[in-house]
């Protein structure tokens, strides 16, 4: 079975910090995905990465970054966090090959900014 | 840009009845459909996915999926619900006309299960 893990499950920092997201995949995937997911607005997109290094905008990028220095791990940065930050937030990962591709989630990160 | 849309926040049902969450897509070129699963405190499990085989897809848990292209639909059913099928369900879609795959969800729909 896949296995997306996500560092933390539940996180609370104070406005201004800059806080880590931490997400490893063990299915040597290609893509991987950072979504935050809120009431009544679903899943958006913030951030995804189709090889190491790259990068590419997704949604609702601003505000965050990432980095993905190494295949199975790819990190969710907010510079500086915002009260309008507090949210779940869930990394995923895929094979690449197309859309039909299935994305493996993560147990998501319950992050409270205050 | 492709858009899903989920009538109802909430489906409430009764133990033994038939569940019945709805999924319309906008494209004018059939994508390929997911359904999502969320239990509580979990990640999304992915329960089946139309990519142009059957237009009739079965799951795990007991669910399916009927894709029609004439009403841009991809409805997820299940014949008896079970107190445990209670969760948060998603349909999304993804562009066959990129190659690389990016997901747009739905707003979700909250299954309650009554006794």
């Amino acid at each position: 079975d896949v296995k997306v893990t996500q560092s933390s499950r539940y996180l609370v920092k104070r406005t201004g910090e800059k806080v880590f997201l931490e997400c490893v995949q063990d299915m040597d995937h290609e893509n991987m995905f950072w979504y935050r997911q809120d009431p009544g607005l679903g899943l958006r997109l913030i951030y995804f990465s189709y090889d190491v290094k790259m990068k590419e905008k997704g949604d609702i990028p601003e505000g965050y970054s990432v980095s993905r220095e190494k295949k199975e791990r790819f990190s969710l940065i907010l510079e500086s966090a915002s009260t309008n930050q507090t949210s779940m937030y869930l990394c995923a990962s895929s094979f690449s090959g197309g859309g039909n591709q299935p994305q493996h989630f993560g147990d998501g990160t319950r992050l409270s900014i205050l | 840009a492709q858009s899903v849309t989920q009538l109802g926040s909430h489906v409430s049902v009764s133990e033994g009845a038939l569940v019945l969450l709805r999924c319309n897509y906008s494209s004018s070129v059939p994508p390929y459909l997911f359904w999502y699963v969320q239990y509580p405190n979990q990640g999304l499990q992915l329960l089946l996915k139309y990519t142009s085989a059957a237009t009739l897809v079965k799951g795990i848990n007991g669910f399916e999926a009927e894709f029609k292209k004439s009403e841009t639909s991809f409805h997820l059913t299940k014949p008896s619900a079970h107190m445990s099928d209670a969760a948060e369900y998603f349909c999304a879609v993804s562009d066959k006309n990129t190659g690389f795959q990016k997901l747009v969800f739905g707003t979700g729909t909250r299954l309650l299960v009554s006794p």
